[in-house]
């Protein structure tokens, strides 16, 4: 089956500088690619999801990049504010979505003030 | 998207005994999914909520512990059966009828 590995686990950014999340997947098949942030407490939010025929998405501060070759994908935050602050999952699945997610193990980002 | 809410949001249990969660859309969906999520962890995939017929459940997970039930398009329900400390998590429900997938909010389980 899938298996999606995320890094860095913990990543700790100045507030206004960027963050990079890297993810890389291992099923050549897989060809949807969500990224999910996490508050406390909360429930997981979509951000932002990119399928595998196009290489790179933006919406805003948020970017997300994919390597359909190498089987990566990294999530770009620029500007980074102290709200920023969550834990970012990846995701990878088959059928554009409409089959299961297999999730990263998750990064905490902490933006300093 | 179509709005999905979840109860309980919360309960402690006493080890030995069984919980529902319910979980509602409130418009029709494809799928719909149960994931549990263990603190501090990732969310992992428990089973595939398939309506009208038994859920497709992921290599550690199986019926007897989490039997689930699909009867419609908008409503799922997840039981964890003789719970133990172990059972002590969030457990999300999730929909999608197109990417993306959607999840409720979450029940937090305190198993003593």
């Amino acid at each position: 089956g899938e298996n999606v590995e995320q890094h860095p686990s913990t990543l700790s950014v100045q507030e206004g500088d960027s963050a990079v999340i890297k993810c890389t997947y291992s099923d050549s098949a897989s060809n949807y690619f969500p990224w999910y942030k996490q508050e406390l407490g909360k429930r997981p939010q979509l951000i932002i999801d990119i399928r595998s025929n196009v290489g790179e998405k933006k919406d805003q501060r948020i970017a997300v990049t994919l390597n359909k070759t190498a089987k990566h994908f990294s999530l770009h935050i620029t500007e980074t504010q102290p709200e920023d602050s969550a834990v970012y999952f990846c995701a990878a699945s088959i059928n554009f979505g409409n089959e299961k997610l297999t999730f990263g193990t998750g990064t905490r980002l902490t933006i300093i003030p | 998207s179509a709005v999905i809410s979840q109860k309980p949001s919360r309960d402690i249990c006493q080890r030995g005994t069984s919980l529902t969660i319910q979980c509602q859309v409130d418009s029709q969906v494809t799928m719909m999914f149960w994931y549990r999520q263990q603190p501090g962890q990732s969310l992992t995939l428990i089973a595939t909520a398939n309506q009208g017929s038994e859920a497709t459940y992921e290599s550690g997970f199986v019926i007897d512990k989490f039997p689930i039930s699909r009867p419609n398009l908008t409503f799922s329900t997840l039981t964890v059966s003789n719970m133990s400390p172990e059972d002590s998590s969030i457990y999300l429900c999730s929909h999608t009828r197109e990417d993306p997938q959607y999840f409720g909010p979450g029940t937090r389980l305190l198993v003593l």
